[in-house]
């Protein structure tokens, strides 16, 4: 089935690093692909999203280009904040038409930037 | 302001006690799902509804039960809750389609079933 793999482990940095976090993913059709930020106490929130090979999704000086032939999502920014300090997810939509509209999530990475 | 709104946000309860946790929406979206969150194991769905009076079971919907009444609210019933659901849970919605669009998350439910 669909799944999504993210890097192991909590991610520490210094304000005004650069920051990647790595994802990849398998599914049998041509998914559109997401990162979701949970800043604490809070619920899941759009970040960026991606719908077909090629594209780059961008907010907040985040991006992350849709890779079909390394089925990957890579999220970066160039220099973070101590304020993007949160838990990032990788997810997929793959369903089929009028079908289940699940996101298969990938585990998350806790950020942490330190001023 | 578009939202999705679960109650309550904290909750301390006992085994077998019946429960019931709402999500409410404001943006007349067809497809509503609830997700719970474990540490390691990322977020996984158990009920889906693609609209009202039609729902589905997700990947771990054993225990729960839902209901899709009106369009606008999704409970989460927990009729026989045992410790195994202390979690935090989410409820999502969307619009129905080709799954491209985003889903909005409310701020989620954390349980725990002593």
């Amino acid at each position: 089935g669909d799944s999504v793999t993210q890097m192991e482990g909590p991610v520490t940095l210094s304000e005004e690093a650069f920051l990647t976090i790595n994802c990849t993913y398998t599914a049998t059709g041509y998914p559109s692909l997401f990162w979701y930020v949970q800043y604490p106490g809070e619920g899941l929130q759009l970040l960026l999203k991606a719908t077909k090979a090629d594209d780059k999704g961008s907010n907040k000086g985040f991006e992350a280009t849709y890779r079909k032939e390394t089925t990957s999502f890579h999220l970066e920014k160039g220099s973070v904040q101590v304020s993007d300090s949160a838990v990032y997810f990788c997810a997929l939509s793959d369903p089929p038409f009028y079908g289940n509209n699940r996101l298969a999530f990938g585990k998350g990475n806790q950020v942490v930037v330190i001023p | 302001e578009a939202q999705v709104t679960q109650n309550p946000r904290y909750l301390i309860t006992v085994t077998g006690k019946k429960l019931t946790v709402t999500c409410s929406q404001n943006m007349n979206h067809e497809y509503m799902s609830w997700y719970r969150q474990d540490p390691g194991l990322g977020l996984r769905q158990i009920y889906y509804s693609m609209n009202v009076e039609v729902t589905d079971k997700g990947d771990v919907p054993e225990g729960y039960k839902v209901s899709r009444k009106e369009k606008r609210n999704f409970p989460l019933i927990l009729e026989s809750p045992s410790p195994n659901q202390t979690s935090l849970y989410f409820c999502a919605s969307t619009s129905t389609g080709h799954g491209n669009q985003p889903q909005h998350f409310g701020d989620g439910t954390r349980l725990s079933i002593l």
